[in-house]
């Protein structure tokens, strides 16, 4: 069965003050490993798409890397507005998506 | 380019009812996906759509859950009965083939 965990559960973050998100996978079939973002009362906000082992995506402050057991999520000098709760999930051979439960970031001024 | 458009975004009901929710796909978006989230937690897949066809319906509760998707395009989520453990956020997502899913505002629903 595929599953996804993610750590930590929740981040607290100063404005400035890098981190990074971790999530583990392990899945059958690996088509591509994909990072959301969710603000409240929204649907997820796609990211990125990693498809292989050492592959690294970046779009501003945020850089995504994978291995073949888990992907990092790194976020450089955030801001407030990079709060939000940040979905990893991965897609197997079947297409369908295996969700994690997500890490909640805060980010204070 | 138009999203995934869904309705209605809020519904309170009493248990034992029935509730339908109902999503317009991405135009030309042949993969359609309706996911579970329970509050503070990821999205869980319920059922999964290629064209009018189902993919995946391995999570779906089938005694009390039902979904179709007329003619390829917009798709329906039926509860009847509704439980009170459903209160959940309904998201609907399409996506071209394997590729990234786009998702919808979802339908947060309250079952009291």
């Amino acid at each position: 069965e595929d599953q996804v965990t993610q750590s930590p559960e929740a981040l607290r973050l100063q404005e400035g003050e890098s981190s990074s998100l971790n999530c583990s996978y392990t899945v059958s079939g690996l088509r591509g490993l994909f990072w959301y973002r969710q603000d409240p009362g929204k649907g997820p906000e796609f990211l990125f798409t990693l498809y292989s082992a050492g592959e690294e995506k970046e779009k501003e402050r945020l850089k995504a890397t994978l291995t073949k057991k888990e992907s990092f999520l790194h976020i450089t000098a955030p801001k407030p507005e990079d709060s939000a709760t940040y979905l990893c999930a991965v897609q197997n051979y079947g297409q369908n998506f295996v969700f994690g439960p997500g890490t909640r970031l805060s980010v204070l001024p | 380019e138009a999203g995934v458009a869904q309705s209605p975004r809020y519904k309170i009901i009493e248990k034992r009812q029935s509730v339908a929710f109902w999503c317009n796909p991405i135009s030309g978006h042949a993969t359609l996906y309706w996911y579970q989230q329970i509050l503070g937690q990821g999205p869980k897949l319920l059922i999964q759509f290629q064209n009018n066809g189902v993919v995946d319906d391995s999570q779906l509760p089938k005694d009390r859950f039902s979904a179709e998707r007329l003619k390829g395009v917009d798709s329906t989520l039926k509860i009847q009965p509704a439980k009170l453990e459903d209160s959940a956020v309904y998201l609907c997502a399409s996506s071209l083939v394997s590729r990234r899913a786009f998702f919808g505002q979802g339908t947060r629903l309250t079952v009291v």
